[in-house]
């Protein structure tokens, strides 16, 4: 019952440094999240993918990049860390509905710090 | 602009009261509303859920109400326990099927033994 795994856990990241944040899921959901969690500013979506072979931008894309590998990953890249790159990020999955919504299911962050 | 709004960063409840958290909206396309609630350094998990087309929503001790013309969600649990103790996010979807969540910013929920 993994549910969803983030890796890694934790990161400290020098500014200019790239990375590549991991997510995979054993729901068999066909839709995936990036969010990022900064203090006072609750959730906000990086990129989303709504179904295997598409990916869109949400609310504060700049500096990333996403590619959904298959069904199960999605992963996040920061090409050019920089320090406002600063945060909780968390991936998430739900299945894809018709016309039934489905919550959507978290994994544990990646706690990611830029010097 | 903030499409999903909790006004109250933080709550304060002794144990066995109600606890009674707040959340407004602006976008009137909003037809899914869900909260979530998080304990630190872990993801959020989902609690409950309501449709635009249902005004409550009941699960064991959480209790959710939607007022449409307010443009406004509460949810409510009773009796509060200790282990209530975390932030609750609400969050809100404009589309059927899966869309991206619009999430307001967080209330601490302290429920005091």
């Amino acid at each position: 019952n993994a549910g969803v795994t983030q890796t890694p856990k934790f990161q400290v990241l020098k500014t200019g440094q790239s990375m590549t944040l991991q997510c995979a899921q054993d729901m068999n959901h066909n839709s995936m999240y990036w969010y990022r969690q900064d203090p006072g500013m609750g959730l906000r979506l990086i990129y989303y993918s709504a179904s295997e072979g598409t990916t869109d931008k949400g609310e504060v894309p700049n500096g990333y990049n996403v590619s959904r590998l298959n069904k199960r990953e999605f992963s996040l890249r920061l090409e050019s860390a920089a320090p406002s790159q600063t945060s909780v990020y968390f991936c998430a999955s739900s299945a894809q509905g018709t016309g039934i919504n489905q919550p959507q299911h978290f994994g544990d962050g990646t706690r990611l710090s830029i010097l | 602009d903030q499409q999903v709004k909790q006004n109250s960063p933080s709550l304060s409840v002794q144990e066995g009261r109600i606890s009674i958290l707040n959340c407004d909206y602006t976008n009137s396309m909003f037809d899914y509303f869900l909260w979530y609630k998080k304990y630190p350094a872990e993801g959020p998990t989902f609690l409950i859920s309501i449709s635009s087309i249902k005004d409550k929503n009941e699960d064991g001790r959480f209790t959710v109400f939607l007022n449409k013309s307010a443009k406004h969600l509460s949810l409510h649990i009773v009796p509060s326990q200790p282990g209530d103790s975390a932030v609750y996010f609400c969050a809100a979807s404009a589309l059927p099927g899966n869309t991206p969540l619009v999430f307001g910013k967080g209330t601490r929920l302290s429920v005091i033994a």
